[in-house]
């Protein structure tokens, strides 16, 4: 019965280089949502994907981030060219098909560093 | 809109006292859910409790105990005689029953002086 699984933990990349974080959501679901959270601040979310579809990237910057949930594999935030306000911690989220809106289940999170 | 506001930023607090949490939070829709989590140094999300905007019962959980008010959309959480391993960041959010994101709260990081 495993969790959630964010890899890798912790990420160094120095400013304009590309950040690719991967998340492994719990077996069986197929719903993923991405949240960041800036140093002392709380979790924003950034996107929701299905498999294979972006659902709501409401609060997905505009430039440099994209995000995806292919039929085979993890969900991928990648951030391109980062700089230094990127660096944050990177939590996902998966929930289950039909599942109640709080049946999101969050892993341990991605700290990135930009250096 | 959906908000969440923990107005209290950072809480010390000697070992064996007791301390509330404060949120208060903002919706327009009828039914939602209000959420805690701990968020220890090692930063990963640890929930603690679960509250439904149709139940106002006060629950208890060993130390810890939530007081759900929605006159005063007020989801307050106390622990009472903190131990030095209660240091964390804690973390009121709430989420709608449509909707599909979680909004937090800035957090409050308690600290327990031994």
């Amino acid at each position: 019965n495993a969790g959630v699984m964010q890899n890798p933990r912790h990420l160094v990349r120095r400013r304009g280089q590309e950040a690719r974080l991967r998340c492994s959501p719990m077996k069986g679901h197929s719903h993923v949502y991405w949240y960041r959270q800036l140093p002392e601040e709380g979790l924003k979310f950034m996107v929701y994907l299905q498999k294979e579809n972006i659902i709501d990237e409401s609060g997905m910057p505009k430039e440099r981030f994209s995000a995806e949930f292919p039929k085979e594999g993890p969900s991928i935030l990648r951030i391109q060219q980062v700089v230094r306000g990127d660096s944050a911690a990177y939590f996902c989220a998966s929930s289950l098909p039909g599942a109640l809106s709080y049946e999101q289940y969050f892993g341990p999170g991605t700290r990135l560093t930009v250096t | 809109a959906q908000k969440v506001t923990q107005a209290q930023t950072e809480i010390s607090v000697v070992e064996k006292e007791d301390v509330t949490l404060d949120c208060v939070y903002e919706t327009r829709d009828t039914t939602y859910y209000l959420f805690w989590y701990k968020q220890p140094p090692s930063g990963e999300l640890v929930f603690l409790i679960r509250r439904n905007s149709f139940d106002e019962q006060n629950e208890i959980s060993g130390r810890y105990s939530w007081n759900f008010q929605k006159s005063t959309s007020s989801f307050n959480f106390t622990i009472t005689a903190s131990q030095v391993v209660d240091s964390a960041v804690y973390f009121c959010a709430l989420i709608s029953n449509t909707g599909n994101q979680f909004y937090f709260g800035t957090g409050t990081s308690l600290t327990v002086i031994p």
